[in-house]
């Protein structure tokens, strides 16, 4: 079945970087784009970006162009996504999600990112 | 950027009604929306794409339609496990993605 299982738990300093992982499998890996999405405390869900897992190109959302870099490794079928000049409004819920025909059919567990001084 | 508004942000309906919720485009994203489920503290479900489209295993009591820049989600019987958050999401200009806001359905 279909599973995609992200990097535990963050807690970091403003400044700082992250890198939240999202391991995949039961299906092939280069097939599907991963989208990744973000729920801060009590709010709705926000678009990161996206990176194409075959080519390895990536589009990010305009609010974070030039804080986030995303990559995949085919050879584990895992994709990545680090946020750099971590704020405490970073502090949020991240998933990565498949995409599938444009919308996100199977998501990961979630990854909470805790930016505190 | 494409926004989307959701209306209303919180729905009051008893179990067994009809709940019908709404999502607005600041400009057209065609047939290029979905829709999901999120209880507290799970991730979100798909339950519908390309405008109408139920994803697998998504109960018949969930429809939605629309076209353009209005959208509309029914939940026709509802039932207690339907209580939940539930966001529109457009794919117009793929592959950039935008979420409305969410609509809270709740019991009343």
């Amino acid at each position: 079945q279909v599973q995609l299982v992200q990097s535990g738990a963050e807690m970091k300093k403003p400044g700082a970087s992250v890198k939240v992982s999202c391991k995949t499998s039961g299906y092939t890996f280069t097939n599907y784009y991963i989208h990744w999405v973000r729920q801060a405390p009590g709010q709705g869900l926000e678009w990161v970006g996206w990176i194409n897992s075959n080519r390895g190109n990536t589009t990010s959302a305009q609010k974070f162009q030039g804080r986030v870099t995303m990559t995949r490794d085919t050879s584990i079928s895992t994709a990545y996504m680090e946020l750099h000049s971590l704020k405490s409004d970073d502090t949020a819920v991240y998933y990565c999600a498949r995409d599938h025909l444009g919308s996100a059919e199977y998501w990961g567990q979630g990854t909470l990112l805790i930016v505190s001084s | 950027e494409i926004v989307l508004t959701q209306s209303p942000a919180t729905l009051s309906v008893s179990p067994g009604e009809r709940a019908t919720l709404s999502c607005r485009a600041s400009q057209s994203v065609g047939r290029h929306l979905a829709w999901y489920q999120q209880k507290p503290g799970q991730t979100p479900r798909l339950l519908i794409y390309g405008v109408s489209t139920r994803a697998t295993g998504v109960p018949a009591r969930f429809s939605a339609s629309g076209s353009g820049t209005e959208f509309t989600l029914n939940i026709s019987g509802l039932q207690s496990e339907d209580f939940a958050v539930y966001y529109c999401q457009q794919y117009n200009n793929w592959p950039t993605w935008t979420f409305g806001q969410g609509t809270k359905v709740e019991i009343k």
